[in-house]
C-alpha cells in the first residue's frame, strides 16, 4: 500500500531556512506535492514536482526529489512568521488519488 | 481567482440529526473529492467522483454517509443520522482531468453534540 512519512514537528528561527523532509513508497508516482495548511483553513497547494525532475524552485521555495531514495524535501528560504503552518507532503497514487503524509507542524520563532 | 467553495463553514448539531454539506468545485474540474480531517486520523479520503460518477466511496461508513453530485457544479455529503464521532473538518477538493493535482475548499467544521 501507499505510505507517505514525514516528521511531525519543526521549529525554526525567523530568517533561517526551513527544510521539511518526506519519504514516499510508490515509485510510479507521477507527481509529488507540498500543501500548506494554516489554522482554520483548508490545504493550499504550494508547489508540485513532476517525477522526472530532481529540483524545482519557486521564489523562496525549493523542492528536491531523490527518486532513488523516494525522498522529497521542501526548503523555505528566509522563513517568516507567516510560514508557521502544517505542511503536507503528498504523492499521486493513480486513479486521480493522492496519498498524504500526516503533516509537519512548522513553528517559526522570533 | 477560481476556488472551491463549501457551505456551511461551521455546523453544530445534535446527535441523530441529518447533516448536509455542499461543495462547488472549480469550474471545469471534473474530479471531486471528499475528505475528513481529525487530530487522531489525519486526512482521510471518504469518496470521490469523476465526471459526476462515483469512483470510490470505500472510505465512507455506508450506513450513515452518502455522497452525490446532482450536477457538475454541486457535490453533497450527507450524514444521517449524525453521531458525535462524526465531529471533524470535512474538506472538498476538485481537480482537472489531466493531472492528479487537487485544490481544496476551506472546509466545513462539524460538531455533533
Amino acid at each position: 500500500g501507499e505510505d507517505v512519512e514525514q516528521s511531525l514537528f519543526l521549529s525554526v528561527r525567523e530568517g533561517d531556512s526551513s527544510v521539511i523532509n518526506c519519504t514516499y513508497t510508490d515509485s510510479s508516482s507521477t507527481y509529488l506535492y507540498w500543501y500548506k495548511q494554516e489554522p482554520g483553513a483548508g490545504l493550499q497547494l504550494l508547489t508540485y514536482i513532476f517525477s522526472n525532475m530532481d529540483m524545482k524552485q519557486d521564489q523562496r521555495l525549493t523542492v528536491l526529489l531523490n527518486k532513488k531514495d523516494k525522498h522529497l524535501s521542501l526548503r523555505i528560504a528566509d522563513t517568516q512568521t507567516g510560514d508557521s503552518a502544517i505542511y503536507f507532503c503528498a504523492e499521486s497514487i493513480g486513479d486521480y488519488k493522492l496519498s498524504f503524509g500526516a503533516g509537519t507542524t512548522v513553528t517559526v520563532r522570533a | 481567482d477560481a476556488r472551491v467553495t463549501q457551505t456551511p463553514r461551521h455546523k453544530v448539531t445534535e446527535m441523530g440529526q441529518e447533516v448536509t454539506m455542499r461543495c462547488q468545485p472549480i469550474l471545469g474540474h471534473n474530479t471531486v473529492f471528499w475528505y475528513r480531517q481529525t487530530m487522531m486520523q489525519g486526512l482521510e479520503l471518504l469518496a470521490y467522483f469523476r465526471n459526476r460518477a462515483p469512483l470510490d466511496d470505500s472510505g465512507m461508513p455506508k450506513d450513515r454517509f452518502s455522497a452525490e453530485m446532482p450536477d457538475a457544479t454541486l457535490a453533497t455529503l450527507k450524514i444521517q443520522p449524525s453521531e458525535p464521532r462524526d465531529s471533524a473538518v470535512y474538506f472538498c477538493a476538485s481537480g482537472p482531468s489531466r493531472q492528479e493535482t487537487q485544490y481544496f475548499g476551506p472546509g466545513t467544521r462539524l460538531l455533533v453534540l
